[in-house]
């Protein structure tokens, strides 16, 4: 089954830097969401985008897609030691829109403050 | 508003044990989503419901696995015969789903424990 690849599975920087995640996916999506979890327990949605759309921001938040090489990537500024979870992406691929998402198997990020 | 909700939010129970887990969706969304998480791992899909019918079960690993949908709004994951590897997280999640892009929010989570 499809399912979308974060890269790299562990990522360790100081507070204040910024943090880059990446995922990959490998099939035609409706949209690409990002989602932050602590504690192994509820997901927290971050931003969503859709196929047809190449940038968004909220806060410190900045993500990209590219739709050719099935990629997207998060970047969080000025990291912070709350920052410190797991973050997965997860793509809609479904024939009529938001009927399931498939998540890759996340970045553990660890801000050292 | 009061967003979704799940319980119990831990359930230990003994190999071959029937459980049960309910879900509580965010007023006036019509999507309804199981999810598992095994320890570790990212999500893996069980099943949708758009309103009180189940347009996808494709996630469900096995016939021990069934969910219902009332009223369009709560919803029962029900495991029959526990098996030691159905223990994980299962989270639930809701939108309004109509046709179009939408946020899935999720609720805490049910720890199950198979001993």
């Amino acid at each position: 089954s499809q399912q979308g690849e974060e890269d790299p599975q562990a990522l360790s920087i100081q507070e204040g830097e910024n943090a880059t995640m990446n995922c990959s996916y490998k099939t035609s999506i409706n949209n690409l969401q990002w989602y932050r979890q602590n504690s192994g327990r509820g997901l927290v949605h971050l931003i969503l985008i859709r196929s047809n759309e190449r940038e968004k921001h909220s806060g410190r938040l900045r993500v990209t897609l590219d739709t050719s090489k099935k990629s997207s990537s998060l970047l969080i500024t000025a990291s912070r030691a709350a920052d410190t979870a797991s973050y997965f992406c997860a793509t809609d691929y479904s024939n009529f829109g938001n009927e399931k998402l498939t998540f890759g198997t996340g970045t553990r990020l660890t801000i050292i403050p | 508003g009061a967003g979704v909700s799940q319980s119990p939010s831990n359930k230990v129970t003994e190999k071959g044990k029937d459980v049960e887990l309910r879900c509580d969706p965010i007023s006036g969304h019509t999507a309804l989503y199981w999810y598992r998480q095994s320890l570790g791992q990212g999500l893996e899909f069980l099943i949708y419901f758009q309103g009180n019918s189940a347009p996808d079960k494709s996630g469900l690993p096995s016939d021990r696995f069934s969910a219902e949908r009332t009223g369009g709004s709560v919803s029962t994951l029900t495991i029959q015969r526990t098996q030691q590897e159905d223990s994980a997280v299962y989270l639930c999640a809701s939108s309004f789903a109509n046709g179009r892009a939408d946020t899935q929010y999720f609720g805490p989570g049910t720890r199950l424990t198979v001993l």
